[in-house]
């Protein structure tokens, strides 16, 4: 069974710009998470989307937005970039929700320059 | 309001050498649930265990183990044996079933074992 799936790998953009991170997730499972990594803020949740529907939403500015398709592809969308942006994005997996194991895909590197 | 705190922020060993990660949680949920994953250089998060508020059985996978105490909030993992491939960091992770599959990481623990 393929694991979950992020692209691009590796992103350099510049300020002001907009991009867009995908993620597969694994196949059967209808959550997908978007977390964010940076060094001085760890790991933090930006939103969840489970059967197209966004599930719950961490504290992040409108310019991050996502969505989810109908095979459960998820994208994540940032507008406007900013220094503070760069970081590694996560995307993870689940079979429904509330107790299942999350599954992590291998993330993008985000760089703002 | 939920928090996890690792407050080892880096530890080193030597290999062989018995390691243990503290965890402590705050929450007011009574149902909740907890997870380790490990991130390798590489940057994907490893699944390594979940338990729920209503299991504290401790439980072991072959040098692994997790120590899970609900009256200390502590969910400690232990790594017995160390080896060099077990050189990564370490996050603690909480959630609560209402709040769909948002986790509440810790800050991460470092781990270095050296040869």
């Amino acid at each position: 069974k393929a694991g979950v799936t992020q692209t691009p790998r590796y992103l350099i953009k510049t300020r002001g710009q907009q991009v867009t991170l995908s993620c597969s997730p694994i196949s059967g499972h209808r959550s997908v998470s978007w977390y964010q990594q940076t060094p001085g803020q760890g790991l933090q949740f930006l939103f969840e989307y489970f059967s197209e529907t966004q599930r719950n939403k961490g504290n992040f500015p409108g310019r991050f937005s996502g969505r989810q398709f109908s095979n459960s592809r998820s994208e994540m969308n940032v507008s406007t970039l900013e220094l503070g942006d760069s970081a590694l994005y996560l995307c993870a997996s689940s079979l429904s929700g509330g107790n299942n194991e999350q599954f992590f895909g291998p993330g993008t590197r985000l760089t703002v320059l | 309001a939920q928090k996890v705190t690792q407050a080892q922020t880096e530890i080193s060993v030597v290999e062989k050498e018995d390691v243990t990660l503290d965890c402590v949680y705050e929450t007011r949920d009574t149902t909740y649930y907890l997870f380790w994953y490990k991130q390798p250089p590489s940057g994907e998060l490893v699944f390594l265990i979940r338990r729920n508020s209503f299991d504290e059985q401790n439980e072991i996978s072959g040098r692994y183990s997790w120590n899970f105490q609900k009256s200390t909030s502590s969910f400690n993992f232990t790594i017995t044996a160390s080896q060099v491939v077990d050189s990564a960091v370490y996050f603690c992770a909480l959630l609560h079933p209402n709040a769909g599959n948002m986790l509440t990481f810790g800050g991460g623990t470092r781990l270095m074992v050296k040869p």
